[in-house]
């Protein structure tokens, strides 16, 4: 069984340009969440995609944006970088639709902004 | 609104000792609640879950943690800490939006 993946490891990006991380999902699983750790906090919920459609979204403008894939890989977007969006991006994928809530998570990927 | 509150940044106990991280939640509905752990620069692991049933609940790597409905508590216990539970954990209560706690940074002392 494949876990989640992420791509790259580590981004370095200069404010107001534009990123995009990448995600794989483990396998068996229909629905990816993304979620941004700022350094010393808990993540945060940006969205979760399921069935190639936005199923949820947090606090977070839409210069952040995501796409699923029909297997169920994803992307996340964000435009016009300013310096908080410097963290950790986690992507995490369950099986929605299955009663079990569970999200398992990839290494996620640091993004640093300057 | 659904929220977690984690009243422990930093915790120390020596190796062998017993520890309880503490969690407590606010949730509109029966929770979903959650234990995650990370080592630095990595991703979440998940311990355990709790959806319904048994208020107990067991996880990986010898870990417990105890569903209190009348104080919204959702405490994660284990008898004795090896050196290589130093970690960050954290708390989380959700469904598909989980709402995470701000973590406690687990120390171990030899």
């Amino acid at each position: 069984e494949t876990g989640v993946t992420q791509s790259p490891t580590h981004l370095i990006k200069t404010r107001g340009q534009q990123v995009t991380l990448r995600c794989s999902s483990q396998s068996g699983h229909n629905t990816v969440s993304w979620y941004q750790q700022a350094l010393g906090q808990g993540p945060q919920f940006i969205f979760q995609y399921y069935r190639e459609e936005e199923n949820g979204r947090g606090n977070f403008p839409p210069r952040f944006s995501g796409l699923q894939f029909p297997n169920y890989s994803s992307e996340l977007n964000v435009n016009a970088l300013e310096l908080d969006d410097s963290a950790l991006y986690l992507c995490a994928s369950s099986l929605l639709a299955s009663g079990k809530y569970e999200q398992y998570f990839g290494p996620g990927t640091r993004l640093t902004v300057t | 609104a659904q929220s977690v509150t984690q009243p422990d940044i930093h915790i120390t106990v020596s190796e062998g000792a017993s520890l309880e991280l503490r969690c407590n939640y606010s949730y509109g509905a029966t929770p979903y609640l959650f234990w995650y752990v990370q080592s630095p620069g990595q991703g979440l692991q998940l311990l355990l879950k709790y959806f319904s049933g048994d208020t107990l609940v067991q996880g990986i790597k010898g870990f417990e943690a105890e569903f209190k409905r009348s104080q919204s508590s959702f405490n994660l216990r284990k008898p004795s800490v090896h050196w290589s539970d130093a970690a960050e954990y954290f708390c989380a209560v959700g469904q598909q939006d989980m709402r995470f706690g701000a973590g406690t940074r687990l120390t171990v002392k030899p």
